[in-house]
């Protein structure tokens, strides 16, 4: 069974820092893996989509890596703003479908 | 504006009764899904459904239901079986039913049953 872990689960960065969020799976095996954005009492947004081929997916300030061996990813956001403050979620598909395992999350504040 | 809705934004239920929530989508998407979250853990899949007529149950069925007879619209009922429904309900669509396209998420339901 496909556990997805990430570590921290909360996280406080100074405005401007660059930081790094975590992301581990068990099952090796994946399709693909998907990082979202969670507002407070709000709804998922797609941030990352990368591949089981790629090593990398980039938008923005965000840049996300996968090392599926070693079963990780990370997201990596570039001069954090206050505006990044959320809970950033990774997800992996089983492979022989659509359904999503979700990680807990990691709670970013990014204080002015 | 093509996206996801989910209604009513907050929803209150006295224990016993069952309630229906509502989700609607214009992304002409064929797949469905019915996530359960609740604090400090990751989301959970209710139901999901990759066609019109056609719905699987997820890891966490058991005092739910779902049906799909329009492509635009995927109700969830918790029924009075379900044993701690309060919780935040997602909603979320796929172009297709198939781990290569990304879900989209509506903006959730918090249901509280007292």
């Amino acid at each position: 069974k496909q556990e997805v872990t990430q570590i921290p689960a909360a996280l406080s960065v100074p405005e401007g820092e660059n930081l790094v969020l975590n992301c581990s799976f068990t099952d090796s095996a994946i399709y693909n893996l998907q990082w979202f954005r969670q507002d407070p009492g709000k709804g998922l947004t797609s941030l990352l989509l990368i591949q089981s081929s790629q090593r990398e997916q980039t938008s923005g300030r965000l840049n996300a890596s996968l090392d599926k061996s070693s079963g990780r990813s990370t997201l990596y956001i570039a001069a954090s703003q206050p505006g990044d403050s959320a809970t950033y979620l990774c997800a992996v598909p089983k492979t022989s479908g659509s359904r999503l395992t979700f990680g807990e999350g990691t709670q970013l504040t990014v204080n002015p | 504006d093509g996206g996801i809705t989910q209604s009513p934004k907050y929803l209150f239920r006295k224990e016993g009764q069952n309630v229906t929530l509502s989700c609607e989508q214009n992304l002409n998407h064929d797949a469905m899904y019915w996530y359960r979250q609740d604090p400090g853990q990751g989301l959970r899949l209710i139901y999901y459904s990759q066609i019109v007529n056609d719905f699987q149950k997820g890891d966490i069925a058991e005092g739910y239901s779902v049906s799909r007879e329009k492509k635009e619209s995927f109700p969830l009922t918790v029924t009075s079986a379900q044993k701690n429904p309060t919780a935040f309900y997602l909603c979320a669509s796929s172009m297709k039913g198939d781990a290569a396209y990304e879900q989209y998420f509506g903006p959730g339901t918090r249901l509280t049953v007292t």
